[in-house]
């Protein structure tokens, strides 16, 4: 089946600093991905709708300077953590739909900043 | 846009017995309803799901109902299992060519042995 491969898993990183995490899609074409947020016992919180060639669509709220987001081709995304603080600590997760079927979730990453 | 409720938010059943959820929708226009899985720090993972044009479906222990003039929609799980333990989603997604789902809030159930 689809696989989507997020990367990394986990990363603990200084206050003030940038992180990024890779989404990729393994076996299929995604022009779409999206970037989710997600707090303990919380559901998935969509912040950003990543579109292959074109700039991203944020959810109201979520800074687009603070998270930066590259579709660069057709099989991987990127988030960007710039600046990180503390309050930034939580668990990531990308998805990418395959056509108008089911969206594939990467294996999230849980990011610390201290 | 789209808002999904999902009752209850935990959930609670000896091993055995069925567990039921429940999500309601407001968008009309959504038709696709899948249900995910999550186990603890790891992906959510599709487990079933369900478009307008059915009523119903079902995966062994696991069934989805729909009812679209109402719009809500239900996960059944039949003789639960203490693996089935871990927090469900519900989702609703509109048609057309991006699939950008709507997901409720989660119900975490736990099965007890």
């Amino acid at each position: 089946g689809a696989v989507v491969s997020q990367h990394p898993s986990r990363v603990i990183c200084k206050s003030g600093t940038s992180v990024k995490i890779e989404c990729r899609s393994l076996d299929f074409q995604a022009t779409t991905m999206f970037w989710y947020r997600q707090f303990p016992k919380q559901s998935l919180m969509l912040m950003a709708t990543s579109n292959e060639g074109s700039k991203a669509t944020y959810e109201q709220g979520v800074e687009k300077d603070k998270f930066l987001i590259n579709h660069a081709s057709l099989t991987l995304s990127t988030l960007t953590v710039t600046s990180a603080h503390p309050e930034d600590s939580s668990f990531y997760i990308c998805s990418a739909p395959r056509g108008t079927a089911e969206a594939f979730f990467g294996q999230g990453t849980r990011l610390t900043v201290v | 846009g789209e808002n999904v409720e999902q009752h209850p938010s935990t959930l609670s059943v000896q091993e055995g017995d069925s567990a039921v959820i429940k999500c309601t929708y407001s968008d009309s226009a959504s038709n696709y309803f899948p249900w995910y899985k999550q186990e603890l720090g790891k992906r959510p993972q599709l487990i079933i799901d369900i478009r307008s044009n059915v009523g119903e479906k079902k995966d062994q222990r696991i069934a989805v109902t729909l009812n679209k003039t109402a719009k809500h929609f239900s996960l059944h799980i039949t003789e639960t299992q203490p693996e089935d333990s871990a927090v469900y989603f519900c989702a609703a997604a509109p048609p057309g060519g991006s699939y950008i789902p709507t997901f409720g809030r989660g119900t975490s159930l736990i099965v007890h042995p």
